[in-house]
């Protein structure tokens, strides 16, 4: 079955240590994103990337990094830097059809805790 | 920029009653609208998508939508809800930042069904 895998589903670290988290996709989508989830705040976009080697900033990248070397991978870490980590983080891909934005698939997200 | 307004923070309805839960936008030129479901402790599902065409759109587990250009709205409906239809519901709406496209999201309005 083709989609978007993100492990682990639950998270814990300490105060102070950067954490990576996974996404995988088979669907063979160029754009690949990462949303952080707050309670009562919607998501809110970390990082985006449109095809291999190219990412952009979202509206809340502070804190985090993330890579594109392969198509299907979009991991994403966050570092010691960012102030509130603790929260849901959801990867999505979707196709990119004539340079427009087409829906987005979601992963099962990740649920980060930092104390 | 866009930007997405759902009104509700909550809306809660009995079993088999009708339900309406709005979403208003700001005016643009070209829009491209969704509606997402997020059930407990995982990612969104897209319910519905309006690119053009028909105002009417259909979607899963019976939901619809109308888009409304004139009231810059786009409510969603279902006449008659289950139990099962207990979740989050996100509305969004793409927005062009410089060469790509970006969704973005309202601040959701959680649906409880009570029996």
């Amino acid at each position: 079955d083709g989609g978007i895998t993100q492990s682990p589903k639950y998270l814990f670290r300490k105060e102070g240590q950067n954490v990576t988290l996974s996404c995988e996709q088979n669907l063979n989508h160029d754009a690949m994103y990462w949303y952080r989830q707050d309670p009562g705040q919607g998501l809110r976009l970390i990082y985006y990337s449109q095809i291999v080697n190219d990412f952009q900033k979202g509206d809340i990248a502070e804190g985090y990094s993330v890579s594109r070397e392969k198509k299907e991978s979009f991991p994403l870490t966050v570092t010691s830097a960012q102030k509130n980590p603790t929260a849901f983080y959801l990867c999505a891909s979707s196709i990119v059809l004539a340079g427009a934005l087409d829906e987005q698939y979601f992963g099962p997200g990740t649920r980060l805790t930092v104390t | 920029a866009q930007s997405v307004t759902q009104l509700d923070s909550q809306v809660p309805v009995f079993e088999e009653a009708p339900v309406e839960l709005r979403c208003n936008y700001s005016s643009s030129v070209s829009v491209y609208l969704f509606w997402y479901v997020q059930y407990p402790n995982q990612g969104l599902q897209l319910l519905l998508k309006y690119l053009s065409g028909s105002t009417l759109v259909k979607g899963i587990n019976g939901f619809e939508a109308e888009f409304n250009k004139s009231q810059t709205s786009f409510h969603l409906r279902k006449p008659s809800v289950h139990i099962s239809d207990t979740a989050e519901y996100f509305c969004a709406v793409i927005s062009r930042m410089d060469s790509s496209y970006k969704l973005i999201f309202g601040s959701g309005t959680r649906l409880l069904v009570r029996p």
